[in-house]
């Protein structure tokens, strides 16, 4: 099956800083997402990105799908960005349409 | 418009025991997923739906979990005898599919501890 890989596995940052979230993938895909996952667990969409750039407020990503590869960008970051960071993928040609593969997640702390 | 809806949030059961789950989705979503999470990891896909049939089963442990779609909506996951092993947040997620987009948003869990 496709592999996904997240860098860097932890991160620790002070507030306002900017921080740069990596997702590497092994095969074409047909959709790419980021989710925030919560201390309560919930995971929250942040961006479905399966080519191209969009921006949402503080965040923005990048997805080069010929390369194999998307960018997760937090700018001025707050303790409320805390939380585990996944980035999920559906492979492209796979029997199961819609089906994730998600990386083993970014935990990023922010300290005030 | 309203998320994906599960219940019940946490459940701590003996092993041996038996358990279900429940998920209503997004109104309009055809496609229904169950994931396990287990402590640590990325989730991981139990079982898909598109309306009521199973598209993909391949990584549920069919000795003991079960699912179903009645009407192609609610969905309800079971696990019997549950082990230890099965420690985990039960995730359910939906997505529309139209054309090639299959976003996919997900459920607050369920978090089962079996001791």
């Amino acid at each position: 099956g496709i592999q996904v890989e997240q860098s860097p596995p932890d991160l620790i940052l002070q507030e306002g800083a900017n921080s740069t979230l990596r997702c590497n993938f092994s095969d074409s895909v047909n959709n790419l997402q980021w989710f925030h996952q919560n201390p309560w667990g919930q995971l929250i969409n942040l961006f479905y990105i399966p080519s191209g750039t969009k921006q949402n407020g503080r965040l923005s990503a990048t997805t080069v799908a010929t390369e194999r590869y998307s960018l997760l960008y937090i700018s001025s970051s707050q303790t409320t960005d805390s939380g585990v960071y996944f980035c999920a993928v559906n492979r492209a040609g796979g029997t199961s349409y819609g089906k994730l593969t998600f990386g083993q997640g970014t935990i990023l702390t922010v300290h005030p | 418009e309203a998320g994906v809806a599960q219940s019940p949030r946490y459940k701590i059961i003996e092993k041996r025991q038996s358990v279900a789950f429940w998920c209503n989705p997004i109104s309009g979503h055809a496609t229904l997923y169950w994931y396990q999470q287990i402590l640590g990891q990325g989730p991981k896909l139990l079982i898909q739906f598109q309306n009521n049939g199973v598209v993909d089963d391949s990584q549920l442990p069919k000795d003991r979990f079960s699912a179903e779609r009645l009407k192609g909506v609610d969905s309800t996951l079971k696990i019997q005898p549950a082990k230890l092993e099965d420690s985990a947040v039960y995730l359910c997620a939906s997505s529309r599919v139209t054309g090639k987009n299959t976003e996919a948003f997900f459920g607050q869990g369920t978090r089962l501890t079996v001791v």
